[in-house]
């Protein structure tokens, strides 16, 4: 069964800065997606980008990047010129490419991430 | 555009009562629905998943069971909750694709007393 790994329970940024947060997986699969999904204080989960494991080159958006290291299994995420609103609870996700209809993602167990103004 | 519904966004109820949380898509068609828990300053656990209308799969053996009555309704319900059963519990669908990530009610904040 796959899992997810995030060995970071808290993390702290200064504004302005930029910040890492990391993630592994273990999986036996060699299609499969990666997520990012932030949950601010309103606890409302949103996504914050999305990697395919065939594609080499790094997705980003604006200020999120990821590095995916897909031979290590790794998959964090960077957030640069942090901002006061992106302090969350910050969850890493997996899903299967494969033919399980279910589509389930499985979650890491998070990292909580603090911006200090 | 869609938008998926969840209610009610807070729940207070004794140990022993039923439970009905209720979660509803528009906008799509055969959605895949999931249903979350997710403990107090913890990850999200897999409760339930549904594929199409009936088609329900238990994740965790537990006190909850879901249904499907309808393509975009899906329900999560208990005969008798348990303390143990407060909790976050988040709904969620997803396009039948493994492209698609998931996206998410807005939750209902469970506390059995």
């Amino acid at each position: 069964a796959q899992t997810v790994t995030q060995s970071q329970p808290e993390m702290s940024v200064q504004e302005a800065e930029t910040v890492t947060l990391s993630c592994t997986y273990d999986t036996s699969e060699s299609d499969y997606y990666l997520f990012w999904y932030k949950q601010p204080p309103s606890r409302q989960m949103i996504l914050v980008i999305r990697q395919e494991a065939y594609k080499q080159q790094n997705a980003t958006e604006n200020r999120f990047s990821v590095n995916f290291q897909k031979a290590a299994k790794s998959f964090s995420l960077k957030i640069s010129d942090s901002q006061l609103g992106d302090a969350a609870m910050y969850f890493c996700a997996y899903r299967s490419g494969g033919m399980d209809s279910s589509y389930k993602l499985i979650f890491g167990s998070g990292t909580r991430l603090l911006v200090r103004p | 555009s869609q938008t998926i519904h969840q209610w009610p966004a807070t729940l207070v109820q004794p140990v022993g009562s039923p439970l009905s949380l209720e979660c509803t898509v528009e906008g799509t068609s055969n959605p895949n629905l999931y249903w979350y828990r997710q403990a107090a300053g913890r990850g999200l656990q897999l409760l339930f998943y549904s594929v199409g209308i009936g088609q329900i799969s238990s994740e965790v053996p537990q006190n909850l069971s879901a249904s499907r009555p309808q393509d975009r309704q899906f329900i999560l319900s208990s005969k008798k909750l348990l303390l143990s059963d407060s909790g976050f519990y988040l709904c969620a669908w997803s396009m039948g694709q493994a492209y698609y990530g998931y996206t998410f009610g807005s939750g209902t904040r469970l506390t059995v007393v």
